[in-house]
């Protein structure tokens, strides 16, 4: 059973440019989160996702930062016209249905974002 | 907001000592997780605590929690190098989004 897959595992950037980071989460797992680690930093909270809903994106920034997870394929993390501060670590974590488990999150890799 | 504070943010230790990272939390809750993480990777799972009082155990690390406390440790006996890596706890956030709220991470290096 594959983990939670990410790709890209390294994107480098021009300011300006788009990133594009995609998600595809553990066999049988509905629910997707994105983090952002931002250098010698811990796990920052930006979006939760079903399919086809967001349903917290709380931890979002307001602009340039986007997220789905549509019926099929990937979710994706989109990031607009990137800045230097964009430069970090996501990871997407994915798990099963709530109550039916511990809930745990499983990460993947990460994506390592780097904006020149 | 739910707030997590790790402490130390970093601690250096020699092999074979016994030492103690603590978890503190600001809002209730009754799901806490620790994980592991080496430079550059992924984070590795490695205790679910789901209720007050419990404990779990694995080789030199074990994790307890106090949900009245608001407290978590996670206590290294006889540490070795192989332990070297960033801790964190994060504690579960929101009963609808099952989100995880980080803990800011303990850097451990073990010397030899």
């Amino acid at each position: 059973n594959a983990g939670v897959m990410q790709n890209p595992r390294h994107l480098v950037r021009r300011r300006g440019q788009e990133a594009r980071l995609r998600c595809s989460p553990m066999k049988g797992h509905s629910h997707v989160y994105w983090y952002r680690q931002l250098p010698e930093e811990g796990l920052k909270f930006m979006v939760y996702l079903q399919k086809e809903n967001i349903i917290d994106e709380s931890g979002m920034p307001k602009e340039r930062f986007s997220a789905e997870f549509p019926k099929e394929g990937p979710s994706i993390l989109r990031i607009q016209q990137v800045v230097r501060g964009d430069s970090a670590a996501y990871f997407c974590a994915s798990s099963y249905l709530q109550g039916r488990d511990t809930g745990e999150l499983f990460f993947g890799e990460g994506s390592r974002l780097t904006v020149l | 907001e739910l707030k997590v504070e790790q402490n130390p943010l970093f601690l250096s230790m020699q092999e074979g000592k016994n030492y103690t990272i603590y978890c503190n939390y600001s809002t209730t809750s009754d799901r806490l997780y620790w994980y592991r993480q080496d430079p550059g990777k992924s984070l590795e799972s490695l205790f679910v605590l789901l209720s007050n009082g419990a404990v779990k155990q694995e080789g030199r690390l074990m994790a307890s929690l106090d949900t009245k406390a608001r407290l978590s440790t996670l206590h290294i006996t006889a540490a070795v190098h192989d332990l070297s890596a960033t801790y964190f706890c994060a504690v579960i956030y929101g009963g609808a989004t099952n989100k995880l709220i980080f803990g800011t991470g303990t850097l451990l290096a073990v010397q030899p």
